[in-house]
């Protein structure tokens, strides 16, 4: 069984300051991890994902997370936020030979002061 | 080239009356993905497709939610006798089929049962 929790439901960051968005997973198997963005009435797009290879997984718009086994971790990062980063975050996981069906967490609303 | 289409866009509905929500892939794209996304839930995984044969309904939530995909491209997720409790935004995702490929999704159906 798999499962995924995002930590905080809304995290809200000044322009320019770092966003650090959390999650972390169960998995039986080797994960592969994935993080989506959901813009306002818009359909969910890749941000990036972690398979096989280096742990350090960079992805669209400066965002960039690391896998961390040990941990069971896969947090997003961005060094400086901007107003276009405003937007829903979902962390997701699936396994090998599970034909690749993603399992979500609850996603996490990301605010961005001016 | 076009992204995953769904439609209707917005579907409107009476409790009891069943509805058929519609699924455009990408052209070529072998694995086909339903997923449905409400605010107690989250976004669930419902089913999955490769090709037109559907190895994995394991999130269907019950008898009255059934889909089919005919010659390996548009796919239909019914749901019969619909209740409240199924008014949710549907997503629609498909992918190449490799192991663990980006799924795009498209811009979902939203369904409000009165």
């Amino acid at each position: 069984a798999q499962s995924v929790t995002q930590l905080g439901s809304h995290v809200s960051v000044s322009e320019g300051a770092l966003v650090l968005l959390r999650c972390n997973y169960s998995s039986s198997v080797p994960p592969y991890l994935f993080w989506y963005v959901q813009y306002p009435n818009q359909g969910l797009q890749l941000l990036l994902k972690y398979t096989t290879g280096a742990t350090l997984v960079k992805g669209i718009n400066g965002f960039e997370a690391e896998f961390k086994k040990s941990e069971t971790s896969f947090h997003l990062t961005k060094p400086s936020a901007h107003m276009s980063d405003a937007a829903e975050y979902f962390c997701a996981v699936s396994g090998a030979n599970q034909g690749g069906k993603l399992i979500f967490g609850q996603g996490t609303e990301l605010s961005v002061k001016p | 080239g076009a992204g995953v289409s769904q439609s209707p866009s917005n579907k409107v509905t009476e409790k009891g009356k069943d509805v058929e929500l519609r699924c455009d892939p990408i052209s070529g794209h072998t694995a086909l993905y339903w997923y449905r996304q409400s605010l107690g839930q989250g976004l669930e995984f419902l089913i999955y497709f490769q090709g037109n044969s559907a190895p994995d309904k394991s999130g269907l939530p019950s008898d009255r939610f059934s889909a089919e995909r005919t010659g390996g491209s548009v796919s239909t997720l019914t749901i019969q006798r619909t209740q409240q409790e199924d008014s949710a935004v549907y997503l629609c995702a498909s992918s190449t089929g490799q192991r663990n490929n980006e799924q795009f999704f498209g811009p979902g159906t939203r369904l409000t049962v009165l």
